[in-house]
């Protein structure tokens, strides 16, 4: 039951150009929604979150963009960078905010110099 | 540097063994959880904890787990008897209860492997 879905399990980027990250959910009860970053031997680390009052949220280089009534939610990185090269996770959380989270299967992007 | 110390970085045992997983914060702590990602597929939640009891637990975490928080300092995941599917990485996480005041900061993992 993949209430979380990541349906491209790697992603290749040209240094400098925009990193666009997809994630689809099928529970309409999700009212969080989380990115999280992963290097090999390292836990996830926390990148930029968005609450489904919302449809926008930046920080810095990384935004997320989130469309509920598609159920998509989507990060963008720009410029990128050799060092964002990682696994990417989309999570969502019901009941604003709690911690039990569900996470997508990843996105390995690499940023090609 | 992560918030929460894993300890053994990598165990292997041999299917049936009993294992303990450890996790140790820095600082004062109140909510704590394992997740597991079988390598390949996605992270899991396991079990959240809070205030030394168990405040929820997924499908994933039957008896053959149990969690606790012996010393006040140390929480630990204890797998009693291992299975081969129970091989995967497994995080320790903190929090505080709610993502929305402070996401779930995540430990660096211990890979465990069950022959």
């Amino acid at each position: 039951d993949q209430q979380v879905k990541q349906n491209s399990p790697s992603l290749s980027v040209q240094e400098g150009r925009i990193s666009i990250l997809n994630c689809d959910y099928t529970n309409s009860m999700f009212d969080y929604f989380l990115w999280y970053k992963k290097y090999p031997a390292e836990g996830p680390t926390f990148l930029i979150s968005i609450s489904s009052i919302k449809d926008k949220n930046e920080d810095g280089r990384f935004t997320v963009f989130l469309n509920k009534s598609a159920k998509h939610l989507s990060l963008h990185i720009v410029p990128s960078q050799p060092g964002d090269s990682a696994v990417y996770f989309c999570a969502a959380s019901e009941s604003f905010g709690n911690e039990k989270l569900t996470f997508g299967t990843g996105t390995r992007l690499t940023i090609i110099p | 540097e992560p918030e929460v110390t894993q300890t053994p970085s990598h165990q292997v045992t041999q299917m049936g063994q009993e294992v303990i997983l450890r996790c140790v914060p820095i600082s004062n702590h109140l909510y704590f959880y394992w997740y597991r990602q079988i390598l390949g597929q996605k992270v899991e939640f396991l079990v959240s904890f809070y205030n030394n009891e168990i405040s929820e637990k997924s499908e994933i975490f039957d008896d053959q787990f149990s969690v606790e928080r012996p010393d006040g300092s140390n929480f630990t995941l204890k797998i009693r008897s291992t299975k081969l599917e129970d091989s995967a990485m497994y995080f320790c996480a903190w929090g505080t209860g709610s993502s929305y005041n402070s996401p779930l900061h995540f430990g660096n993992g211990t890979r465990l492997t069950v022959t």
